[in-house]
């Protein structure tokens, strides 16, 4: 089982919609959660951390399920500048080491 | 602001030749790391600092090197190119150890032939 899963996708939605992406994790002493947007053949850029009681920013809605290890990303009134993949990213470990996982992304593609 | 800067954006190889992708970044951070990216997969972790003077290995450390001997710049170096180095390879720094953002280069596309 891979630590940090996500639905390849890729999503196809029309512009206006809503589309919501899952993000599992296998270790229980995961400690710290982000999403990062990345656009074809570009490096990676932080969208939003994912604290405990969820977060929001504009129309991007982030939350933890620690009992279940899964985190979502909510994307509402899609545009077409939304179209990227989008990397769930999981940190473990504590004092004396860490270790930060990326999922394989979910691509999503936002249509006129 | 420059931010992480990687040279070279692209490069061709043959294989059994050496090279070393530079990474220099100018926030101060602390922390400085090598990521390889492949089609259809995670970001996987090469190497990895804590500050100058000091690296350590990440998930898949075989065929590459890396050296720190300043804060700004943390080049990693293939030795012996192979085929299953072709990639896309990405620098990154961050301020903190496991709860901050990681600010990535624009990365290096390698093709080993």
């Amino acid at each position: 089982r891979k630590e940090v899963e996500q639905d390849p996708g890729p999503f196809n939605v029309p512009e206006g919609a809503t589309v919501a992406f899952n993000c599992t994790y296998s270790n229980s002493a995961s400690q710290s959660f982000f999403w990062y947007r990345q656009d074809c053949r570009k490096e990676p850029k932080l969208l939003m951390s994912v604290y405990s009681s969820g977060n929001e920013d504009g129309r991007f809605t982030a939350q933890l399920n620690r009992a279940s290890q899964y985190i979502s990303l909510l994307i509402r009134d899609s545009k077409l500048s939304d179209s990227a993949t989008y990397l769930c990213v999981v940190n473990i470990g504590g004092t004396g080491g860490f270790k930060t996982i990326f999922g394989a992304g979910t691509r999503l593609f936002v249509k006129a | 602001n420059a931010g992480v800067t990687q040279t070279p954006k692209f490069r061709i190889l043959k294989i059994g030749q050496s090279m070393t992708l530079q990474c220099t970044q100018d926030m101060n951070h602390n922390y400085m790391y090598w990521y390889r990216q492949d089609p259809g997969m995670g970001l996987k972790l090469i190497y990895y600092s804590v500050g100058a003077g000091i690296t350590d290995k990440g998930e898949v450390p075989n065929g590459y090197n890396v050296s720190r001997s300043t804060t700004e710049d943390f080049p990693l170096r293939l030795e012996l190119a192979a085929p299953s180095q072709t990639s896309v390879y990405f620098c990154a720094s961050s301020w903190t150890a496991n709860t901050g953002e990681l600010f990535f280069g624009e990365g290096s596309r390698l093709t080993v032939l």
